[in-house]
């Protein structure tokens, strides 16, 4: 089935130890987002590609970046977690043509000691 | 400003009664509106979109959902609740592009997490 694969789906980290989550997917889909959601909030968009071309939203913080060396694959890094940083991160494919919904990953659940 | 309400944090039913959960929007221009369900520790599952055509839109695992331009909403029904259907449930309308072209970047209610007692 096609679908998006996050890895891994638990993650645990230290204080200001980067880390990275990957997402991967078989939807050959033009776009990739990442979120990030806390307790049961609405997902927060962090950034996404479309193609190659990066989209970065105007309130993420420089911690947070990015990197789609292909189609199918997209990460995201961590440069210093913070404990504020622990959250589930979500990936999130859909094609380009507008009005297309996104398919979500499962997410990685990210703990910050 | 573009956003989507959901009024409701919580909405309890039992099981085999019709549930619905509310979502009102404000855009500019036509809405493309989404629900999507989580359960937990899950990612979010697509349920049904509404682009244009019939007010009424049908989706999966027996949900359906009306849009109502004049009161600018697009509530998510079901005619018999299953407690397997509690989870929590986010509204969502796809963000206007500022300059032109096409964006599915999506704008998200605040969720409303939906109980079904046995």
């Amino acid at each position: 089935d096609a679908m998006v694969i996050q890895n891994p789906r638990y993650q645990v980290t230290q204080f200001g130890k980067p880390v990275t989550l990957s997402c991967s997917q078989t939807l050959n889909h033009n776009v990739m987002y990442w979120y990030q959601q806390k307790s049961s909030q609405a997902p927060k968009l962090l950034f996404h590609y479309y193609d190659k071309d990066f989209n970065n939203e105007a309130d993420t913080p420089d911690n947070f970046q990015s990197r789609r060396p292909n189609t199918s694959f997209c990460f995201l890094d961590i440069r210093s977690p913070g404990l504020g940083d622990a959250a589930m991160y979500l990936c999130a494919t859909s094609r380009a043509t507008t009005g297309n919904e996104q398919f979500f990953g499962p997410g990685t659940r990210l703990t910050v000691l | 400003a573009q956003s989507v309400a959901q009024p409701e944090d919580q909405v309890n039913v039992a099981e085999g009664n019709p549930l619905t959960v509310k979502c009102t929007y404000s855009v500019s221009g036509n809405p493309y509106l989404f629900w999507y369900v989580q359960y937990p520790n899950r990612g979010l599952q697509f349920l049904l979109k509404y682009i244009t055509g019939d007010n009424l839109v049908k989706g999966s695992y027996g949900f359906e959902a009306e849009f109502n331009k004049s009161q600018t909403s697009f509530h998510l029904k079901k005619p018999s609740a299953l407690v397997s259907d509690s989870a929590l449930y986010f509204c969502a309308v796809r963000a206007k592009p500022l300059y032109g072209g096409a964006t599915n970047k999506l704008i998200f209610g605040t969720g409303t997490l939906l109980a079904v007692q046995p």
